[in-house]
């Protein structure tokens, strides 16, 4: 059973475009919700993070949106650059281990 | 720092095979963990520890043991490999004191490919 659903699976936005991704998460138990990017050949990084106690966060261009209620959350990246090209996993955790989405990939066009 | 380092970066085993892929971290990290990716799968959990002679399973750890001696060391060992393990592999590690709250840090992947 997924826990964490993320949409879209790929995603393609015009320089300075808006990208929007989007998870749903199933356990009640989570209470933390980080969103991690990953360049090809390369590990994961951190990139962001929310507690459900806040309704948004914003670090730089990267905006999370977290609606407890729809046990939804989303990651905005404004003025998006074909530098952000990569890909995009949100993820959950409620206790002792991390649940991560399948993963968008997004592109950004020049 | 060197971070997590992982070894090998490529491999390819034939059915049957075993091998040990290796992770390290020079961090001081507690909480460690290994995870495989596979295309439109995402990061799948499959073995974690909280410190050194602690482990637990993830959500698909059938087919791999874990073992965790030194606070450094977290080697993921495949007992006989089949083609479904063929993967990248990622080690990811962070403190412990709320594991996986804390910002992971993972190595670079190890590529398997299992014939």
């Amino acid at each position: 059973q997924q826990q964490v659903k993320q949409s879209p699976q790929s995603l393609i936005v015009q320089k300075g475009g808006i990208s929007i991704i989007n998870c749903a998460y199933e356990n009640t138990a989570f209470d933390y919700f980080p969103w991690y990017q990953q360049f090809p050949g390369k590990g994961p990084a951190l990139l962001i993070a929310i507690r459900p106690d806040v309704s948004e966060k914003k670090e730089g261009r990267f905006t999370i949106s977290f609606n407890k209620s729809a046990k939804q959350f989303s990651l905005h990246i404004m003025d998006s650059q074909p530098g952000d090209s990569a890909t995009y996993f949100c993820a959950a955790s409620g206790y002792s281990t991390l649940t991560f989405g399948k993963g968008t990939m997004l592109l950004v066009s020049p | 720092n060197a971070g997590v380092t992982q070894t090998p970066k490529f491999q390819v085993l034939k059915t049957g095979q075993s091998m040990t892929l290796q992770c390290a971290q020079d961090m001081n990290h507690e909480y460690m963990s290994w995870y495989r990716q596979d295309p439109g799968m995402g990061l799948r959990l499959i073995h974690y520890s909280v410190g050194a002679g602690i482990t637990d399973q993830g959500e698909v750890p059938n087919g791999y043991n874990v073992s965790r001696s030194t606070t450094e060391d977290f080697p993921l060992r495949l007992l006989s490999a089949a083609p479904s393990q063929t993967s990248v592999y990622f080690c990811a590690s962070s403190y412990a004191d709320r594991g996986p709250y804390n910002e992971q840090f993972f190595g670079p992947g190890t590529r398997l490919t299992v014939l």
